[in-house]
């Protein structure tokens, strides 16, 4: 079965830093790849997504994602952040297969000094 | 487009009673429905996969006879916490599939489930 590792729990950044955030999968096959945001007290909402092709996935709100198939890794990156990026972050991944269920990290908590 | 509903959005229950939980899509017929579950400050596990018209698929570990699921049309999946306790205070969460062979899913605003 698929798994989904994201190694920080916890982040603190102040605004304008860049952030890279580590997201890696266990799985063989093929793939797919998603990042989620949940802004407290808010539902969940897509940020960005990787089926195929170009392995540099731009998304919302200056986000990007590079999908390095060697390394099973999806890390999530932004140049600058600010105090509104504030949220828990969820790497997730399916199989690319059967257009399957889709298996979360355990998320990421980002916290932006203003 | 592609806006998945849940209806209550916070419910409290009394211990032993039974709660049902609505998820619908709005603008599209969802074949499948997933149902997961959050526990504050974790992640989202997934409990069940829903087809429409068929029995549910239950993760490991989930108790089928207990997280009752209906997907009895292509907008509307419902789960319902049977004898609820205490334990099972917590964010419920469907997600929806727009057709078969799509990668996407749509969440859902989620359900605060509150157990006395």
């Amino acid at each position: 079965a698929q798994s989904v590792s994201q190694h920080n729990h916890h982040v603190i950044l102040s605004e304008a830093a860049s952030l890279e955030l580590g997201c890696n999968y266990s799985y063989g096959g093929t793939v797919n790849l998603f990042w989620y945001v949940q802004y407290p007290g808010q539902h969940l909402q897509l940020l960005l997504k990787y089926f195929s092709g170009d392995p540099l996935v731009k998304g919302i709100k200056g986000f990007e994602a590079e999908f390095i198939k060697s390394k099973f890794s999806f890390n999530l990156r932004k140049p600058s952040v600010q105090w509104s990026d504030t949220a828990e972050y969820f790497c997730a991944v399916s199989r690319r297969s059967s257009a399957s269920k889709i298996i979360f990290g355990s998320g990421t908590r980002l916290s932006i000094r203003p | 487009g592609a806006v998945v509903s849940q209806h209550p959005s916070r419910v409290i229950c009394k211990s032993g009673t039974s709660v049902k939980i609505e998820c619908r899509s709005l603008d599209f017929q969802a074949t499948t429905m997933f149902w997961y579950r959050q526990f504050p400050k974790q992640s989202l596990m997934l409990m069940a996969t829903s087809n429409e018209g068929s029995k549910a698929t239950y993760e490991q570990g989930v108790e089928k006879d207990k997280f009752l699921i209906n997907h009895a049309s292509l907008t509307l999946s419902t789960l319902t916490v049977t004898s609820a306790h205490p334990e099972d205070s917590s964010f419920y969460i469907c997600s929806a599939r727009n057709q078969e062979g799509s990668y996407e899913q749509y969440f859902g605003p989620g359900t605060r489930l509150t157990v006395t």
